[in-house]
């Protein structure tokens, strides 16, 4: 089925442990996403990448970390997790022309003890 | 910079018409979006307004003035399935440049 998955669902983290978030998409498109969504705050981008080998820092980076080494995957790396990074977290792509609306995947629920 | 205003929440009953308002102020505008999310699950996408005017999309239809800085999103018969948040977002420049807007909650009541 085409679209975008994430792993884990949701996960229990405590403070200062190392966490990776996967995404992976089938739909060859370019460009993809990482969002955190917060109560109050909507959805805010994290870090971002235009095409295989390229990433960029969005609104929020700090305390993350991505890496794109192929066009499907788009992993999010929590290198030493604190409480204010419980979060619900999206990864989205989209083809990567402008205004190409993006695909979301389903969330991964991430709490920081 | 981006900034993005929605309402918070809103009651509407099944059967009615809704419409959702937003104000965009954003530099380099290039079109806006609406996508809905249902409580628990991903954004999907709705609409996309680049130019002036109406788009109609069955029962959905979003509304967009550049001039002014605004946009709307017109639900019509309405259904109790019709109940969730509807996100807002402004896009400019490159594909990084989706602002979202914090969301309406729209409530279907019998």
């Amino acid at each position: 089925i085409a679209g975008i998955t994430q792993a884990p669902t949701s996960q229990i983290l405590a403070a200062g442990r190392r966490m990776t978030l996967r995404c992976t998409q089938d739909m060859r498109h370019n460009a993809m996403y990482w969002y955190r969504q917060d109560l109050g705050l909507g959805l805010r981008l994290i870090h971002y990448s235009n095409t295989a080998g390229t990433t960029g820092k969005g609104e929020v980076p700090d305390g993350y970390s991505v890496s794109r080494a192929n066009t499907d995957d788009f992993p999010l790396t929590l290198a030493s997790a604190v409480p204010s990074q419980t979060s619900v977290y999206f990864c989205a792509s989209s083809e990567g022309t402008s205004g190409n609306f993006q695909f979301f995947g389903p969330g991964t629920r991430l709490t920081v003890l | 910079g981006q900034n993005i205003d929605q309402p918070t929440e809103m009651t509407a009953t099944e059967g009615a018409i809704v419409q959702i308002n937003c104000t965009y102020q954003t530099s380099g505008f290039n079109g806006l979006f609406w996508y809905q999310q249902h409580a628990g699950e991903a954004p999907t996408f709705l609409s996309y307004n680049v130019l002036d005017g109406l788009e109609e999309k069955g029962r959905f239809s979003s509304f967009l003035s550049r001039s002014k800085g605004y946009s709307y999103l017109l639900l019509k018969e309405l259904q109790m399935k019709d109940s969730a948040s509807y996100l807002c977002a402004s896009f400019s420049g490159g594909y990084q440049k989706v602002t979202f807007g914090t969301g309406t909650t729209l409530h279907v009541i019998p």
